[in-house]
């Protein structure tokens, strides 16, 4: 079952900030966020394991809730280069060999 | 390194139709796997492989067939094709290693049915 990701588009004036959101009803190994541009294929971001850790990459970064099966993923101070589709995947307890299942995408578009 | 590759970018079948589409990778990966995008779905899961000689159902295996014959190369194959498989189709590659290591993605193939 796909991940539930919200807000499903986000426009932002450059320097503002957003939150993304992923939650799942499965009980969740890890998650992974990535960005995809129009065209494009996705591109890794970062990866959260189990246990509530908290990444961060540049002026983004995440949080992962495993209790509560979510993760948000921060953007601070939002560049141009920022836009496009942001994508959540996560691992279940119990399924097998890495497979990840991706949310719908939330589209983010910075306007200067 | 060229890193994961997909054969071809762009395809127009008409309905019933046959054609494979090829996914190679150099960076010797265990694990890859095929997705569909289509506008507000996200990346669906169709098939995976845990490694040469295996492969496995996604979410959205029906109409599709895929094989891993070597490490390196993994095919999906669409038998007899419908307009409801017009989609980007992307390719992906992992490292083994549970939850380590990230997919890398193909540039994609854009599959048009008539």
């Amino acid at each position: 079952q796909q991940p539930v990701q919200s807000p499903q588009a986000v426009i932002l004036r450059e320097g503002e900030d957003a939150v993304i959101n992923c939650s799942s009803s499965k009980a969740l190994y890890s998650v992974h966020w990535y960005r995809q541009k129009h065209g494009e294929a996705p591109v890794f971001l970062m990866i959260l394991l189990k246990g509530g850790e908290q990444k961060g990459h540049d002026k983004i970064s995440a949080s992962f809730n495993e209790k509560k099966q979510q993760s948000s993923l921060y953007l601070t101070a939002s560049q141009l280069s920022y836009s496009g589709t942001y994508f959540c995947g996560t691992e279940s307890r119990g399924s097998s060999a890495s497979k990840i299942i991706f949310g719908s995408g939330t589209r983010l578009s910075i306007r200067p | 390194n060229a890193g994961v590759t997909q054969t071809p970018k762009f395809r127009v079948l008409k309905t019933g139709q046959s054609m494979t589409l090829l996914c190679a990778q150099d960076m010797n990966h265990e694990y890859m796997y095929w997705y569909r995008q289509d506008p507000g779905m996200g990346l669906r899961l169709i098939h995976y492989s845990v490694g040469e000689g295996t492969t496995a159902k996604g979410e959205v295996p029906d109409g599709y067939n895929v094989s891993r014959l070597k490490k390196q190369n993994f095919l999906l194959g669409l038998e007899s094709a419908a307009p409801s498989q017009t989609s980007v189709y992307f390719c992906a590659s992992k490292h083994p290693g549970q939850s380590s290591y990230e997919q890398y993605f193909g540039p994609g193939t854009r599959l048009t049915v008539t």
